[in-house]
């Protein structure tokens, strides 16, 4: 079964922390995404990657930083965390190509920074 | 950065009712897709359109790709309490090779038995 895999599903992290969030895919894929989901904005897109150490800016890139190493493997990083980063983090991945072959998301991790 | 307009955002309603939600775009759109997320998880794909004017069903949902490529709806028949969640739209332009989608705000979905 295919999957994309968040390494934590819940983080409790103090304001001003470094905060890295995993995220694994096993599909091969070229593109991976990090979304993050607040109740009445949707899904807002933060950073993505299209190919091993790639990466491009999202919607709202402010305050986070990217890594990605290997093709499975995208990292979100917070890089001193503020309490308007407490959030629902999801990561997806894709095929090259023009997305109409749509995402495969992961379980999500829920951040609380305190 | 751009997003579907999708309506309604939440809805409330009996168990064995009928559904309906949309999504509108100012702009062309070659692919629809609709998933819809349970509580806790992640969203998973229920239904893509690839053709305007493209109708697919899959089980009690049936999705459409308007003939103006520019809106999409889902409609879930005879609603059961397992179909709470949130449903998102998503389009892809076709302009780009980097196989980003754009997502509409979501709808709330509660059933009430």
């Amino acid at each position: 079964d295919v999957k994309v895999t968040q390494s934590s599903r819940y983080l409790v992290k103090r304001t001003g922390e470094k905060v890295f969030l995993e995220c694994v895919q096993d599909m091969d894929h070229e593109n991976m995404f990090w979304y993050r989901q607040d109740p009445g904005l949707g899904l807002r897109l933060i950073y993505f990657s299209y190919d091993v150490k790639m990466k491009e800016k999202g919607d709202i890139p402010e305050g986070y930083s990217v890594s990605r190493e290997k093709k499975e493997r995208f990292s979100l990083i917070l890089e001193s965390a503020s309490t308007n980063q407490t959030s629902m983090y999801l990561c997806a991945s894709n095929q090259r190509g023009t997305g109409s072959n749509g995402y495969t998301f992961g379980s999500g991790t829920r951040l609380t920074v305190v | 950065g751009q997003q579907l307009n999708q309506s309604p955002q939440s809805m409330f309603i009996q168990e064995g009712e009928d559904v309906s939600m949309n999504c509108t775009s100012s702009s062309i759109f070659n692919t629809w897709l609709w998933y819809k997320q349970d509580p806790g998880e992640g969203p998973v794909l229920l239904i893509a359109l690839y053709k305007a004017g493209e109708l697919t069903s899959n089980g009690r949902l049936t999705a459409q790709f308007g003939i103006t490529r520019k809106d999409s709806f889902l409609n879930i028949s005879a609603s059961i309490p397992s179909d709470v969640g949130i449903y998102f739209c998503a389009g892809s332009t076709g302009s780009s090779n980097t196989g980003k989608l754009i997502f509409g705000q979501g709808t709330t979905l509660q059933v009430k038995p």
